[in-house]
């Protein structure tokens, strides 16, 4: 079945940078855009862009622009996400989500077990 | 502060049939179809209702969508203990290009 798995939780410093990894599996990679989603505790979701895994294009939302780079490996059918210049406010549970189903729906249909990403010094 | 307004709780009896509200703009729900989340404590959002009023495969139909305007409603029938969870509703702003979700609904089954 559709699978989204992300990597584990990471504690980080103010100032330092994360990469959170979205392995896929269970359908053809390059036909779904992967969205990335957070949640900070106790808010709801607040969406940060997404990715083509076919060619690679990024949109972000505006601010995050120049702080978060999404890429992709089709390899391996991971997507990836840095968030750099990490700051307390971006403590979060950072979640990969696949927009779409065979219907064409636009909606995040498949999500991924989440990444809890705490910065603290 | 959210793009999309909801309010903060809604709560029913087993059986009974609940509503939610979510207020947008005409950048936002007016425009567009409106998606809505569950999300049970401690895991991940699941997609409930999409493109308005569609459900996924496994969703039961006691969950329904509708619009008006700039505003979206989520309604459950025959409510059940395992309905009890945070539900949100998302669609995309024109004026933002961005996916905007709500604030969040907390319904309590007592």
């Amino acid at each position: 079945q559709v699978q989204l798995v992300q990597s584990g939780a990471e504690v980080k410093k103010p100032g330092a940078a994360v990469t959170v990894s979205c392995k896929t599996s269970g359908y053809t990679f390059n036909s779904y855009y992967i969205h990335w989603v957070r949640q900070a505790p106790g808010h709801g979701p607040e969406w940060m862009g997404w990715i083509n895994p076919n060619s690679g294009a990024t949109h972000y939302v505006q601010k995050f622009k120049g702080r978060i780079a999404m890429t992709r490996d089709t390899s391996i059918s991971t997507v990836y996400m840095e968030v750099s210049d990490m700051r307390p406010v971006d403590t979060a549970i950072y979640y990969c989500a696949r927009e779409g189903d065979s219907s064409g729906s636009d909606a995040f249909h498949v999500w991924g077990q989440g990444t809890l990403v705490t910065v603290s010094s | 502060q959210s793009v999309l307004t909801q309010p903060p709780s809604a709560s029913g009896t087993p059986g009974q049939r609940v509503s939610i509200s979510c207020f947008g703009s005409s950048s936002n729900i007016e425009k567009n179809s409106v998606n809505w989340y569950q999300q049970l404590p401690g895991t991940a959002p699941k997609l409930l209702i999409y493109s308005l009023n569609q459900r996924p495969s496994g969703v039961p139909d006691r969950f329904s969508g509708s619009k008006s305007g700039a505003a979206a409603s989520l309604a459950i029938s025959g409510l059940q203990s395992e309905d009890e969870a945070d539900y949100y509703c998302s669609t995309w702003d024109d004026s933002l290009n961005a996916w905007v979700f709500g604030g969040g609904t907390k319904l309590t089954v007592l």
